[in-house]
């Protein structure tokens, strides 16, 4: 079975600090792992995702994550947070013998001024 | 693409009243996913259609739900009938299956909000 763990429902950063945003996941096999941002009354949007190619990835409004697999993480970075960072993030799971993707019960990111 | 369109946006329904929330996929996507979004649940997989086919509906959560989806472009969840507890969001999202499994991720509609009053 897979599923990921996002470790603290609110994290609280400055503007201007580094972000940190913790997924763990569990699965048997080489998952494929993404990160989505929603922004409040909106759908879940694409920030990033491993699918077995390089370990670090790259994703929008600055974003990075970086999978290990000895740590079986994939915690999401920004070095930098701004004001529009606000949000709640979710990272997931799914495998290649499959489509269906499994959530983590999210991560509300709050920016202080 | 205009991407994942559903419909309405919003929704408020008299308890025992029947819901339909609809949902247009992207264009070419042949994965289509309902999900509900609630504060104590989270997100939770509801149903999801491969090639318009309902491949695994266990997380509907009862009788009073179901889903269909007639063609590759549109998709249907009917609540009959309605009760307060079913008030939350609710999220249509699509996605392509190819070789690479799950390589592609979620293109997600931006929800229905749903009330039941």
């Amino acid at each position: 079975a897979q599923s990921v763990t996002q470790l603290g429902s609110h994290v609280s950063v400055s503007e201007g600090a580094l972000v940190l945003l913790r997924c763990n996941y569990s699965s048997s096999v080489p998952p494929y792992l993404f990160w989505y941002v929603q922004y409040p009354n909106q759908g879940l949007q694409l920030l990033l995702k491993y699918t077995s190619a390089a370990t670090l990835v790259k994703g929008i409004n600055g974003f990075e994550a970086e999978f290990k697999k000895s740590e079986t993480s994939f915690h999401l970075t920004k070095p930098s947070a701004h004001m529009s960072d606000a949000a709640e993030y979710f990272c997931a799971v799914t495998m290649g013998t499959g489509n269906q993707f499994y959530f983590g019960t999210g991560t509300s990111l709050t920016v202080i001024p | 693409d205009a991407g994942v369109i559903q419909s309405p946006r919003h929704e408020v329904t008299e308890m025992g009243q029947e819901v339909t929330l609809r949902c247009k996929p992207i264009s070419g996507h042949n994965s289509l996913f309902w999900y509900r979004q609630t504060m104590m649940r989270g997100l939770e997989l509801l149903i999801y259609f491969n090639n318009n086919v309902p491949i695994d509906d266990s997380g509907m959560p009862e009788d009073r739900f179901s889903a269909k989806m007639p063609n590759a472009s549109f998709s249907t969840l009917k609540i009959q009938p309605s009760e307060p507890r079913d008030s939350a969001v609710y999220f249509c999202a699509s996605s392509l299956l190819g070789r690479d499994r799950g390589n592609y991720g979620y293109t997600f509609g931006s929800g229905t909000r749903l009330t039941v009053v």
